[in-house]
């Protein structure tokens, strides 16, 4: 079993659209999470960090943690076809360690 | 702010020959981390370096894969003798270290290796 759990969907969207993507992790050491975005032939990009539980908000994005289920989740409002991208989940047990990530789940939003 | 920096973008080789891939990473940052990104799977940790000393290495495949970063800021990462699994992305990230303002590294768009 993975550390770190998401669907590769694809997940296939309209335009306008609420978007809901979900990580499962299984090491309750993990203290830190974040969502990365990555397009096409392009490295990952940060756009959420959160520390252990709770929410964030960012814009049209929103992260939450549930340690007690091992379970964080992004919301994208408003989807854009911009927003078109594959989405990865990563934690790490402390500042500085390295990331695990999941395996990421692609996102298309259509017109 | 100029970004991570990776050369090359693609690189083909043949099975059992060597090759490199090299780092540049943001300027002052003093974390850098090289990862592998195989289709369709997140990017796994292969090393990491906090200036020019090893900090994780644990995931590195050491029979066939070296890295170094001399002076604390640029990076190679090597592989000798390839094989047709070494075959994906390999990303260089660097970072301030702990920052709770800025956590969370800034990845390179990658070398893409295919052996074949």
């Amino acid at each position: 079993q993975k550390e770190v759990e998401q669907d590769p969907g694809p997940l296939s969207v309209p335009e306008g659209a609420i978007v809901s993507l979900n990580c499962t992790y299984s090491n309750s050491a993990f203290q830190y999470f974040m969502w990365y975005r990555q397009y096409s032939r392009k490295g990952p990009e940060l756009l959420m960090y959160t520390y252990s539980s709770g929410n964030k908000e960012d814009g049209r994005f929103t992260a939450q943690v549930d340690k007690s289920s091992k379970y964080i989740s992004l919301f994208i409002r408003d989807s854009q076809p911009s927003d078109s991208a594959t989405y990865l989940c990563a934690m790490s047990r402390g500042a500085g360690n390295m990331l695990t990530f999941g395996g990421g789940t692609r996102l298309m939003v259509k017109p | 702010e100029a970004g991570v920096a990776q050369s090359p973008r693609y690189k083909i080789i043949e099975k059992r020959q060597s090759v490199a891939f090299w780092c540049n990473p943001i300027s002052g940052h003093a974390t850098l981390y090289w990862y592998q990104q195989i289709l369709g799977q997140g990017p796994k940790l292969l090393i990491q370096f906090q200036n020019n000393g090893v900090v994780d290495d644990s995931q590195l495949p050491k029979d066939r894969f070296s890295a170094e970063r001399l002076k604390g800021v640029d990076s190679t990462l090597k592989i000798q003798p390839a094989k047709l699994e070494d075959s994906a992305v390999y990303l260089c990230a660097s970072s301030l270290g702990w920052d709770p303002k800025n956590y969370g590294y800034t990845f390179g768009s990658g070398t893409r290796l295919t052996v074949v």
